[in-house]
């Protein structure tokens, strides 16, 4: 049973960054799968932000490019976050997440919320 | 990108009712499509996957259909642990964007 746990700080500062680290267990992270990160707003629906496949390839959806980093630790089994620049509007709770057979992502982690203020 | 557009953004049904969400791509995406659920607080979880298959686990009282660029999530017989709020997400091609969600209530 593969399970994923996001760790990382719950308050940012605003123009600060953002970083996030989402521990695999029960799987291995340079397995055929995509590993993702989505967030969600208080209240508002789901928001792909995007993904890395273990070989270091990455897609970032375009409202985000300028300023998002995904990355992966092989040796750790873990994959991480880093958005820059935030604002008050990044506040969500960030959730990392497995793609597996036919873009199925069927493993999530609990979520982690992120406030961004000073 | 592709954009996706689910509708209703909400519905009030009733325990037993036929319960039907349809989801939009802005372009064929044949079937790569994924039906999730989510509940307050928690993480969403997968009910379906490449538009109709079910996810192991899921009660078979959910279905999904459809290709292309128009798809149903069905609900045979809504029961009381059903209310929550769905998404579609395309997973054709990044950026695998979601639907605004479906909240299903009382």
């Amino acid at each position: 049973q593969v399970q994923l746990q996001e760790s990382g700080p719950g308050l940012v500062k605003p123009s600060g960054t953002l970083s996030l680290t989402c521990a695999v267990s029960g799987g291995s992270i340079i397995s055929n799968n995509w590993w993702i990160w989505v967030r969600q707003p208080p209240g508002k629906g789901l928001e792909w932000i995007g993904e890395i496949f273990h070989r270091g390839t990455t897609n970032y959806e375009s409202s985000f490019k300028s300023r998002v980093t995904i990355s992966a630790d092989k040796a750790k089994n873990e994959f991480s976050l880093t958005l820059n620049s935030v604002t008050a509007a990044d506040t969500a709770i960030y959730y990392c997440a497995r793609e597996g057979m036919d873009y199925a992502t069927d493993y999530w982690g609990q979520g982690i919320l992120v406030t961004v203020s000073s | 990108d592709i954009q996706v557009t689910q509708s209703p953004s909400s519905l009030s049904s009733s325990v037993g009712d036929r319960v039907t969400i349809t989801c939009r791509t802005s372009q064929n995406i044949i079937t790569y499509l994924n039906w999730f659920q989510q509940k307050a607080g928690k993480a969403p979880k997968l009910l379906i996957y490449m538009a109709s298959t079910l996810q192991s686990g899921v009660p078979s009282r959910f279905s999904g259909s459809g290709s292309g660029t128009d798809f149903t999530l069905t609900i045979s017989s809504l029961q009381p642990e059903d209310f929550a709020t769905y998404y579609c997400q395309q997973v054709y091609s990044a950026p695998r964007l979601f639907g605004q969600g479906t909240k299903v209530e009382i």
